[in-house]
Order: C-alpha cells, then structure tokens, then sequence
C-alpha cells in the first residue's frame, strides 16, 4: 500500500500570498493532522481531521485553516503568509480509533519570501 | 499541556559504540502514550516505537531498546553498536490520548555516527 503522499514538494511564495498543501493519507486511514516543523526544531501540531471534522487545533493564527473531503484526503490553507510561515509542512494518518502510530508523509517544503 | 525535553541537542559517535538518546516529560493526563521518531535527511519522519503508560516494560527491537520510567518522567532510547545508517535527528513525542492525535514533540537530538 502506498503511504502518506503530500503536494507539492517544495514550494517558494512571496510574502502576503495564499498557499495551498494537500495530502492523500493511507488507504483505510480516516484522521489527518498537519504539523509544522520550522528548521532546528520539532514538529508543532497545526490540525487534527477526523471523518471530515476538526478535532483538534494547535496554537496557530485564524490564517490557518484546513479540511477534510469524503475520501479522507486533507488541504491546509495558510493566507497572509508572512516571512516565519517558512517551514516544513508535515501531513500524519492514522486509524483514530485508538492511539497508535501515525505515519508521517515526506512533507512540504514552504518557502516565503 | 504536555512537554518533551530532549537536552542532548547534538551526539556523535564512532561506528560501533552504544548511545543513548535522553527523553523526559511531562504531563498532568494518566494515560497517555510515549513515541519515537527518527528523521533521516530526506526528512521524512519514521515511527520506531509507541509505548502507553500502563507499559513500563522495556523494549528491545535488534540493536534499539527502550526505557521507559514513569518514576522519573523518562523515555530513553539506546542503540547498541551504532552504524553510519542510524545518522539521523531522533524525536521524543508524547499523545495524551485526549482523542485527537496531536504529538508533542521535543527538539529533537541530532545523531551523527562516524565510520
């Protein structure tokens, strides 16, 4: 089975615009979370989704935002990107039926300038 | 709110020798359960192991093994015989089973094995 997969890879956006980053999780795997991981430091939590609804929000600004569709793929929004925004953007999947393991996709690296 | 503390920012080691990565947290929530991650340079993060609270038992996977003291707030991970391939920044996480699968994790600890 394939695993987590996000896109794009690598992204470079101006200060001030939008950005969009979609993950696909792993078949069978209904909650996705978003983490941002700023380099130098560990992965923060943005967002949890669990069968279409928010279920979880991390310390972040309302410039954030996300979803969930019926096929339990996830998008994360950023508006207002600002120069700090720059990171890697990390999509997990996970069963959420209990807490086990979630399995990280390869991310995105977002860069502002 | 939980914390993870990883103090080792950066370990490096000849091919061969045992280390040992150093984890403490905290957290008011009885239950909970305990990660570790392994970031290689392409930076996709690998999960190693999960252990819950009620679990104090330690682990042993081939040359990884885990301790886990619930006396002392800690969760370390040893590699024994390390090899070039284990290069990698480790992460320490916590879940605090409030039914969201939000990871705490800590800085993280930059392993560099030298051949």
């Amino acid at each position: 089975d394939a695993g987590v997969t996000q896109s794009p890879t690598h992204l470079i956006k101006t200060r001030g615009q939008h950005v969009t980053l979609r993950c696909s999780p792993i078949s069978g795997h209904k909650s996705v979370s978003w983490y941002q991981q700023v380099l130098g430091q560990g992965p923060q939590f943005i967002f949890q989704y669990y069968e279409k609804e928010e279920r979880g929000r991390g310390n972040f600004p309302d410039r954030f935002s996300a979803r969930q569709f019926p096929n339990y793929s996830s998008e994360l929004n950023v508006n207002a990107l600002l120069l700090g925004d720059s990171a890697l953007y990390l999509c997990a999947s996970s069963l959420a039926a209990t807490p086990g393991e979630q399995y990280f996709g390869p991310g995105t690296r977002l860069t502002v300038t | 709110a939980q914390k993870v503390t990883q103090a080792q920012t950066e370990i490096s080691v000849v091919e061969k020798e045992d280390v040992t990565l150093d984890c403490v947290y905290e957290t008011r929530d009885t239950t909970y359960y305990l990660f570790w991650y392994k970031q290689p340079p392409s930076g996709e993060l690998v999960f190693l192991i999960r252990r819950n609270s009620f679990d104090e038992q330690n682990e042993i996977s081939g040359r990884y093994s885990w301790n886990f003291q619930k006396s002392t707030s800690s969760f370390n991970f040893t590699i024994t015989a390390s090899q070039v391939v284990d290069s990698a920044v480790y992460f320490c996480a916590l879940d605090p089973d409030t039914g969201r699968r939000a990871l705490t994790f800590g800085s993280g600890t930059r392993l560099q094995v030298q051949p």
